[in-house]
């Protein structure tokens, strides 16, 4: 089993919807949690980080995490076509390590 | 300001050849990450330097895969006798500070294939 679990996808959705994507993980030491966004042949960029367990907004982004159920979430409201890429949902490691441990990504497409 | 670089963004090399990927972090960064990004996967953690030195390279798959970051500044990642199941994206990532939660800055990958 992967630490950090993520359903690939594709998710395909019209200009204007919410988009709704999820990640589950299975150490419950993790504390720190990010979505980043990747386009095609370009590297990820930090869109949302959370430490800990609530939510936090960002303009049409929201990231939750649920501690207790081990489980997080990004919403994307009104979303746009330039919000196709894929996002990937990552941790830090437990106690020193910092590498990030990654979900599989989800391919998002939203059409005009 | 100049973000994270590295080159080549893209390298062909035959099975058997020995390649030498290249990181310029964010000036003044502390630490680098190194990741490999396999087609359709999410990036694995290869390695991590503070400063000039190693941390962590549980992440390297195997004795062929060798970094360094001698002054601190920039690093190479080097793969000797490259194997097709080499061929993914390798992907530098800076921080500022070495403490928890730090965001990591990555840069644009080198793609590499191997035949």
């Amino acid at each position: 089993q992967k630490e950090v679990e993520q359903d690939p996808g594709p998710l395909s959705v019209p200009e204007g919807a919410i988009v709704s994507l999820n990640c589950t993980y299975s150490n419950s030491a993790f504390q720190y949690f990010m979505w980043y966004r990747q386009y095609s042949r370009k590297g990820p960029e930090l869109l949302m980080y959370t430490y800990s367990s609530g939510n936090k907004e960002d303009g049409r982004f929201t990231a939750q995490v649920d501690k207790s159920s081990k489980y997080i979430s990004l919403f994307i409201r009104d979303s746009q076509p330039s919000d196709s890429a894929t996002y990937l949902c990552a941790t830090e490691g437990a106690g020193n390590n910092r590498k990030l441990i990654w979900g599989l990504g989800t391919s998002l497409a939203v059409n005009p | 300001g100049a973000g994270v670089s590295q080159s080549p963004r893209y390298k062909v090399a035959k099975r058997g050849q020995d390649v030498a990927l290249r990181c310029d972090p964010i000036s003044g960064h502390v630490s680098l990450f190194w990741y490999q990004q396999a087609l359709g996967q999410g990036p694995e953690f290869l390695t991590y330097f503070q400063n000039e030195a190693q941390l962590d390279k549980s992440g390297l798959p195997s004795d062929r895969f060798f970094a360094e970051r001698p002054e601190g500044s920039v690093s190479t990642l080097k793969i000797q006798r490259t194997q097709q199941e080499d061929s993914a994206v390798y992907l530098c990532a800076s921080s500022p500070l070495v403490g928890a939660g730090e965001t990591q800055y990555f840069g644009p990958g080198t793609r590499l294939l191997v035949l």
